[in-house]
């Protein structure tokens, strides 16, 4: 079965832009995290979505979003674009949410949106 | 507050050596630890899950254990090929923490 799809997998932006990216969970996966990758940080989670709703938020400023649609889809965005926003965006999906006992289930990533702000 | 710790950052070894990769965590609550794998400018490919009431998984080649108590896992390569030069990621989850905690990786170069 299909993988998890991100779109776009590469955009360049200018400072003060915003931008959204778009990820498609695994059929039947319901939950959908986002992860912000750099040479320095590392992985750093973003936030996690189940059947659309936001049920845990990383460590970054408002100017990070996201949503889930009613197909478990999900959408981040980020608006005013910072130099230091340039990393890799990954989205990963599992079959629940990711909190308390639920949290046993296999992680799955997609190939990741590679964002350049310039 | 978990933190997860992988060493060596890079390990350079010849072709059909046996090897292993290092990862240590400082909360023992985790419901699992899952190993990852990264080719450069790629996401990344789930290489295997090891739930908190397990000591080991294994997957062909790739043998992963875990050590809750001493907050350690570890990943064992065994005749190790060029094709698996990447960036391997241990992420430990569980607690209140719904997220993974990722370490930083280890770079593996397999010479032929």
């Amino acid at each position: 079965k299909a993988g998890v799809t991100q779109t776009p997998r590469y955009l360049i932006k200018t400072r003060g832009q915003q931008v959204t990216l778009s990820c498609s969970p695994i059929s039947g996966h319901r939950s959908v995290s986002w992860y912000q990758q750099t040479p320095g940080q590392g992985l750093q989670f973003l936030f996690e979505y189940f059947s659309e709703t936001q049920r845990n938020k990383g460590n970054f400023p408002g100017r990070f979003s996201g949503r889930q649609f009613s197909n478990s889809r999900s959408e981040m965005n980020v608006s005013t674009l910072e130099l230091g926003d340039s990393a890799l965006y990954l989205c990963a999906s599992s079959l629940w949410p990711r909190i308390g006992a639920a949290n046993t289930g296999e992680l799955f990533f997609g190939e990741g949106s590679r964002l350049t702000v310039l | 507050k978990q933190e997860v710790t992988q060493i060596p950052a890079a390990l350079s070894v010849p072709e059909g050596e046996n090897l292993v990769l290092n990862c240590s965590f400082t909360d023992s609550a985790i419901y699992n630890l899952q190993w990852f794998r990264q080719d450069p400018g790629k996401g990344l490919t789930s290489l295997l899950l090891i739930q908190s009431s397990q000591r080991e998984q294994t997957s062909g080649r790739l043998n992963a254990s875990l050590d809750k108590s001493s907050g350690r896992s570890t990943l064992y390569i065994a005749a190790s090929q060029p094709g698996d030069s990447a960036t391997y990621l241990c992420a430990a989850s569980g607690g209140s923490q719904g997220n993974l905690i990722f370490g930083k990786g280890t770079k593996l170069s397999v010479k032929p």
